[in-house]
This record gives C-alpha cells, sequence and structure tokens, in this order.
C-alpha cells in the first residue's frame, strides 16, 4: 500500500529555521517525483514544487523560488521542506504529494500525505 | 504567472447536476486534473487526464476540456460531495505545476 507520512505540527518563532518531512512507503521512492503544496488557513492550494528523488532534479513554484529548500534522503525514502528563516506568512498546513507516472507520461498527485501544520508566531 | 480561473462557489440541489469549470491558457496543451478537498482532510483526486475516473471515484463524477476551460461535472450530486474543488495542470512548460482558485460546491 502507498503512503507518504508527514512529521508532526510544528510551532516556531519568526527568524527560526524548519525542515519538515515526508516518508514514502509502498513504491520505489526514487521513481516517482514528490511535490509539496501550501494551504494557508481558509485559503486555497498553492504549488511550491517538485523533486525527483532519483537524481535530485528540483523545480520550483516562482512564488517559492528562493523562499524553500525542496530535497531528498533516498537512503530512508523520505523528502523534505526546508525554511532557512521563517516569517509569520509562512503559518499554513503544508502536504506532500507523490506524482504518478500513467501510460509512460507525468501524471497527477496520486497519493497525499496527511498534512504537516507549520505555526510561526512570536 | 500562469493562472486557473475557477467560480467561487456553486450551489446545487441533491441529485441534480453541478459543473465546475477551469479557465487557463495552457489547458489547451495540457491535461486538467481535479482534487477534492473536504474540511480538514487532505486533497483527493477525481478527474485525471481531463476525463479519466481513478478507481474508488463514483460515475457521478465526469471530466471534459475544450479549448482553455477544463470541467468538471457531478450528475447526481449527493450530500457527501459537499467539499472544495481545485482544477490542477501543468504551466505551457511542462516543467511546472499551478492549482486552480478552488470552488465550494454546497448540496442544499
Amino acid at each position: 500500500e502507498v503512503q507518504l507520512v508527514q512529521s508532526g505540527a510544528e510551532v516556531k518563532k519568526p527568524g527560526d529555521s524548519l525542515k519538515i518531512s515526508c516518508n514514502g512507503s509502498g513504491y520505489s521512492f526514487t521513481n516517482n517525483w514528490i511535490g509539496w503544496v501550501r494551504q494557508m488557513p481558509g485559503k486555497g492550494l498553492e504549488w511550491m514544487g517538485i523533486i525527483y528523488p532519483g537524481d535530485s532534479d528540483t523545480r520550483y513554484s516562482p512564488s517559492f523560488q528562493g523562499q524553500v529548500t525542496i530535497s531528498a534522503d533516498n537512503s530512508i525514502s523520505t523528502a523534505y521542506l526546508q525554511w532557512n528563516s521563517l516569517k509569520a506568512s509562512d503559518t499554513a498546513m503544508y502536504y506532500c504529494a507523490r506524482e504518478v507516472v500513467i501510460g509512460g507520461s507525468r501524471g497527477p498527485f496520486d497519493y497525499w500525505g496527511q498534512g504537516t501544520l507549520v505555526t510561526v508566531s512570536s | 504567472s500562469y493562472e486557473l480561473t475557477q467560480p467561487p462557489s456553486v450551489s446545487v440541489s441533491p441529485g441534480q447536476t453541478a459543473r465546475i469549470t477551469c479557465s487557463g491558457d495552457a489547458l489547451s496543451k495540457q491535461y486538467g486534473y481535479w482534487y477534492q478537498q473536504k474540511t480538514g482532510q487532505a486533497p483527493v483526486l477525481v478527474m485525471y487526464k481531463d476525463s479519466e475516473r481513478p478507481s474508488g471515484i463514483p460515475d457521478r463524477f465526469s471530466g471534459s476540456s475544450s479549448g482553455n476551460t477544463a470541467s468538471l461535472t457531478i450528475t447526481g450530486a449527493q450530500a457527501e460531495d459537499e467539499a472544495d474543488y481545485y482544477c490542477n495542470s501543468r504551466d505551457s512548460s511542462g516543467n511546472l505545476y499551478v492549482f486552480g482558485t478552488g470552488t465550494k460546491v454546497t448540496v442544499l
């Protein structure tokens, strides 16, 4: 069974650093892109970026380029989303999601993590 | 930057048909995907490649695409279909994704 399990909720102060994780199981982790999605309180889904664990190829939405870092550790089948200096506006739920390959073509996000709530407050 | 535009809300009576549209320039070249998100839950894929339904999704959900607009239709809406729905596609380069603005579907 494919599963994406994310790390637990975090409460941080402005200026803190943070790295949240997404552990994939039940499939070959290196063969599927993993994306990250932000959902601010009461707002819609925002696509942040995506990584291919097989070769660490990473793409970022222009809105998030330079604001976060996406990485992966294939030895433990885990993708990460990292901030160097959090702001109050980073308060949101963050989801990881697996991109599926359908008929040889990259497809939608078929499995999602449960979400990690990040709260940034002084 | 690339945008996908959806109506903020759609209301439908039980058993009737709801149609949600999603407009964006790249939809004429890229597939549209649709996700359902219920309150407090992670999104769930309900449609891919414009009109393909994942296993386990009821057949009252259908999808289509024409020109720059993708659509998700719920035929015979039920109370459990009340949720936020988001379209999703790649940009014209195929390298980046974007989500639509989201549509709240109310069944009443």
